[in-house]
């Protein structure tokens, strides 16, 4: 079956502007995280949603970071004033339940902030 | 804030040679995850350790745990050239939330050369 797909995969942004990321799941996993992984570095957590409810957002850098899960499948990581610091690859991976379930990951979207 | 500490950062082999991957993290865990990433592609899900166990394998690869020194190791026998890729170790601590967040390392950069 398909995996985890993200779009768009690639994103060029102006300091200031506004992006949003979106995220398609396994069909029927539950769980679903988004991860921030910096240029050499391992992902870091960012948040995490069970079906549509948002559990943990401690790992999100700012107010200036959004994420939702509206109907318990897609969902969007919006970002909003785009900063250099942004820049990015930006992971989301789903779960089928809870754990120890694997995390299956998508492909990622890089962000670069101009 | 990463709780893992992969070592070494980078190793280069020789295909055929085996390749080992240490891994060092801070606190309590109930399981211990590798993931394997491809140049600019997504995490691949390698093995799973849980806190009981000492030693697993799958394939080629044989991971041990030692939660009293906190550590793990990741050997790749019989290297291939397609082992190259960056591998990350991520820890499970399970929290209150019954999700698991993954804290992950900075991952070692591995190279086969033909």
């Amino acid at each position: 079956g398909a995996g985890v797909s993200q779009s768009p995969r690639y994103k060029v942004a102006k300091r200031g502007q506004d992006v949003a990321l979106r995220c398609d799941p396994i069909s029927g996993h539950v769980s679903l995280f988004w991860y921030q992984q910096a240029l050499g570095q391992g992902p870091e957590f960012l948040t995490y949603f069970q079906n549509e409810a948002q559990l943990d957002k401690s790992g999100l850098p700012s107010d200036r970071f959004f994420a939702e899960r509206p109907e318990g499948s897609v969902s969007t990581l919006k970002i909003q004033r785009t900063q250099q610091e942004d820049s990015a690859v930006y992971l989301c991976a789903s779960s089928l339940k809870g754990p120890p379930e694997t995390q299956y990951f998508g492909p990622g979207t890089r962000l670069l902030v101009l | 804030s990463q709780q893992g500490e992969e070592d070494p950062q980078a190793l280069s082999i020789q295909e055929g040679e085996n390749a080992t991957m240490n891994c060092s993290y801070k606190t309590s865990i109930n399981n211990l995850q590798w993931y394997r990433q491809n140049s600019g592609r997504g995490l691949v899900h390698l093995i799973l350790i849980r806190s009981n166990e000492r030693e697993k394998h799958s394939g080629r690869l044989r991971v041990t745990l030692d939660t009293s020194k906190k550590s793990s190791s990741l050997l790749i026998t019989a290297s291939r050239a397609a082992d190259t890729a960056s591998y990350f170790c991520a820890t499970d601590a399970g929290f209150s939330g019954g999700y698991n967040k993954l804290i992950f390392g900075a991952g070692t950069r591995l190279a086969v050369h033909p």
